[in-house]
């Protein structure tokens, strides 16, 4: 069983919807959790944090339920320019990173 | 402030031929990472570095994949002889430290796409 799930989609959604991504992870060597985004042929890029107690950057909310070990990323309002793979990562104390294969979104107009 | 920088960006080579890989990373990062990013697939850690000793190198396939990191700065990964299933992205990465928790600047290089024919 891989240490991070997620959906791999593809979702496609029109301007302005609100989309949810979800993940569940299994290692407990993960103590720190992220989402990250990658745009084609891109490298993976910091998109934020992920907190308990849940946190918000702009239309971005993300949330960990550590006891469910699960993982969530809402984006609302989405525009054009959200379209990209969003990775669910994990990451241990030395640094490594549990990466999940990627949701696919498409952001249609 | 520079970024992690990768070379070469593009490598084609044919099966059970050796390429070699090459990443600086961010002034300052002391730790560096290889990862192995296969299409459809997230990444994944081949082998990390603290400064210029390996902290963790259990997912590196050591008959044919070697790296070094010999003063502590930049790096190369090896690949000897190459597989069809080698064909990835492979990524380098860098951070000011990998204990506790948060990103501690963890940053990508823009990778080297390896296709093996």
């Amino acid at each position: 069983r891989k240490e991070v799930e997620q959906d791999p989609g593809p979702f496609n959604v029109p301007e302005g919807a609100t989309v949810a991504f979800n993940c569940t992870y299994s290692n407990s060597a993960s103590q720190s959790f992220f989402w990250y985004r990658q745009d084609c042929r891109k490298e993976p890029k910091l998109l934020m944090s992920v907190y308990s107690s849940g946190n918000e950057d702009g239309r971005f909310t993300a949330q960990l339920n550590r006891a469910s070990q699960y993982i969530s990323l809402l984006i609302r309002d989405s525009k054009l320019s959200d379209s990209a793979t969003y990775l669910c990562v994990g990451g241990s104390t030395l640094g490594r990173l549990y990466f999940g294969r990627g949701t696919q979104l498409t952001v249609w107009p | 402030e520079a970024g992690v920088a990768q070379s070469p960006r593009y490598k084609i080579i044919e099966k059970r031929q050796s390429v070699a890989f090459w990443c600086n990373p961010i002034s300052g990062h002391a730790t560096l990472y290889w990862y192995q990013q296969i299409l459809g697939q997230g990444p994944k850690l081949l082998i990390q570095f603290q400064n210029n000793g390996v902290v963790d190198d259990s997912q590196l396939p050591k008959d044919r994949f070697s790296a070094e990191r010999l003063k502590g700065v930049d790096s190369t990964l090896k690949i000897q002889p190459a597989k069809l299933e080698d064909s990835a992205v492979y990524l380098c990465a860098s951070s000011l430290g990998g204990m506790g928790t948060g990103n501690y600047g963890y940053t990508f290089g823009s990778g080297t796409r390896l296709t093996v024919v």
